[in-house]
């Protein structure tokens, strides 16, 4: 089944403890993209990557790390949470070529950060 | 900086009825990408449809449909026929390289 997977789905954590939320595609899309979600604000996008070595910040990257290693994964990390950054976070992948530019979402992850 | 603008935070519609969600963009570009995704209470994000600015021909996938003015910058979403299961956060979005998103519709569809 094509997906888009990100685990823990749900994290409660506490000020300055570095968290990782992976995110990980089975369809070879070489775009993968990570968006924050927060009450009357819709998604924002923290990062996105065009292809392996290659991201770029998105709107709101303060505060967030990622890699991209392998094309099929892009983690997104925390190095230093804090409580503004408790949120919905969605991972997203696209093929981003041939027209096609859809972009798939993972389940989203929960997280809180005390 | 490209922005979508959603004016609508809730809307209602009664079931079988017609109801549009206004979205407006902002953006100096030529070649862009625009889609209305659905957010329902699961909370899973669903392309509901997509439309391509070069293609002057507005998008439509059964009851869904848009109505693209590129000049106005206008990428209004009409359901038609409204089901109880339309009943969620409806979001526009504009896409390039990056992607902006809307602040969001809350459509409530009543029996």
């Amino acid at each position: 089944e094509a997906q888009v997977t990100q685990n823990p789905r749900y994290l409660i954590t506490v000020t300055g403890k570095k968290l990782t939320v992976t995110c990980s595609q089975n369809m070879n899309h070489e775009y993968m993209s990570w968006y924050r979600q927060d009450p009357g604000l819709g998604l924002r996008q923290i990062y996105y990557s065009m292809n392996v070595e290659v991201t770029d910040k998105g709107d709101v990257p303060e505060g967030y790390k990622v890699s991209r290693k392998e094309k099929r994964n892009f983690p997104l990390i925390l190095e230093s949470p804090s409580p503004n950054q408790t949120s919905l976070y969605f991972c997203a992948s696209s093929l981003f070529r041939d027209r096609d530019y859809e972009q798939y979402f993972g389940p989203g992850t929960r997280l809180t950060v005390t | 900086a490209q922005t979508v603008t959603q004016s609508q935070p809730e809307m209602s519609v009664q079931e079988a009825e017609t109801v549009t969600l206004s979205c407006t963009y902002d953006t100096s570009e030529s070649n862009y990408y625009l889609f209305w995704y659905k957010q329902p209470p699961s909370r899973q994000m669903i392309l509901v449809i997509r439309q391509e600015a070069y293609k002057q021909q507005n998008a439509t996938e059964n009851r869904f449909s848009v109505n693209f003015q590129k000049a106005a910058k206008s990428f209004s979403l009409k359901i038609s026929d409204s089901q109880l299961g339309d009943t969620a956060m409806y979001f526009c979005a504009f896409m390039m390289l990056d992607m902006r998103f809307g602040a969001g519709t809350r459509l409530t569809v009543k029996p």
